[in-house]
């Protein structure tokens, strides 16, 4: 599998920009998701990159550089409702994931 | 719209005892995954099945077995639980596309209790 790295919690204000970095390893690295999980919930899809840039959808971007083995997730105009786990998971070519450990965003006003 | 669902939210039992979690899904997925989800450690994967009857190990399969005897449906079985098993056990399905980047569905957890 793969090593996937994230922080382990963040703080943000209200109406506020926050990025959630990941780092992963390369090799057999097909694509990376990013999901949301609130609290006694189950994780929901947010995005997927496979190619190198940004992708944007509405409030939320995610951003790939596959050279790096880096990832970022995007959260805009931050509500109270984003408060929540963000997991990062690398796909490999099998269509496996490797999940980290999830970055726990707390949301203040 | 896509819906997996678990027989249990909450379950708490002895140590020693069989345990049955079962997990549904009704998008007719060929996949389907059975992970463990503790604090700090993220979802870890322990058996996964491709096809009815088929079943591979994941990263902690140590303790579990599974049986996917249909194809909506994938048990995990924990033959004699532990203290060390307790956890939220999440399952999940997804289509085989061969395109890479299907997302899989999860189901809402399993909280386990073992004392």
């Amino acid at each position: 599998g793969q090593n996937i790295d994230q922080p382990t919690e963040m703080t943000a204000t209200e109406g506020a920009i926050v990025q959630i970095n990941c780092t992963y390893q390369t090799s057999g690295f097909n694509g990376l998701f990013w999901y949301q999980q609130h609290a006694g919930e189950a994780p929901t899809f947010l995005s997927y990159n496979v190619l190198d840039g940004l992708e944007e959808k509405g409030r939320f971007s995610s951003f790939l550089s596959r050279s790096k083995g880096y990832s970022y997730l995007l959260l805009k105009e931050l509500q109270m409702k984003d408060s929540a786990s963000y997991l990062c998971a690398g796909q490999n070519a099998g269509n496996m994931l490797t999940f980290g450990g999830g970055t726990r965003l707390m949301v203040k006003p | 719209d896509v819906k997996v669902t678990q027989s249990s939210r909450y379950l708490v039992k002895r140590t020693g005892e069989k345990v049955f979690l079962e997990c549904v899904q009704d998008m007719d997925h060929e996949n389907m995954f059975w992970y463990r989800q503790d604090p700090g450690l993220g979802l870890r994967l322990i058996y996964f099945s491709y096809d009815v009857k088929m079943k591979e190990k994941g990263d902690i399969p140590e303790g579990y077995s599974v049986s996917r005897e249909k194809k909506e449906r994938f048990s995990l079985i924990l033959e004699s639980a532990s203290t060390n098993q307790t956890s939220m056990y999440l399952c999940a399905s997804s289509p085989t596309s061969g395109r890479g980047g299907e997302t899989q569905y999860f189901g809402p957890g399993t909280r386990l209790l073992v004392l």
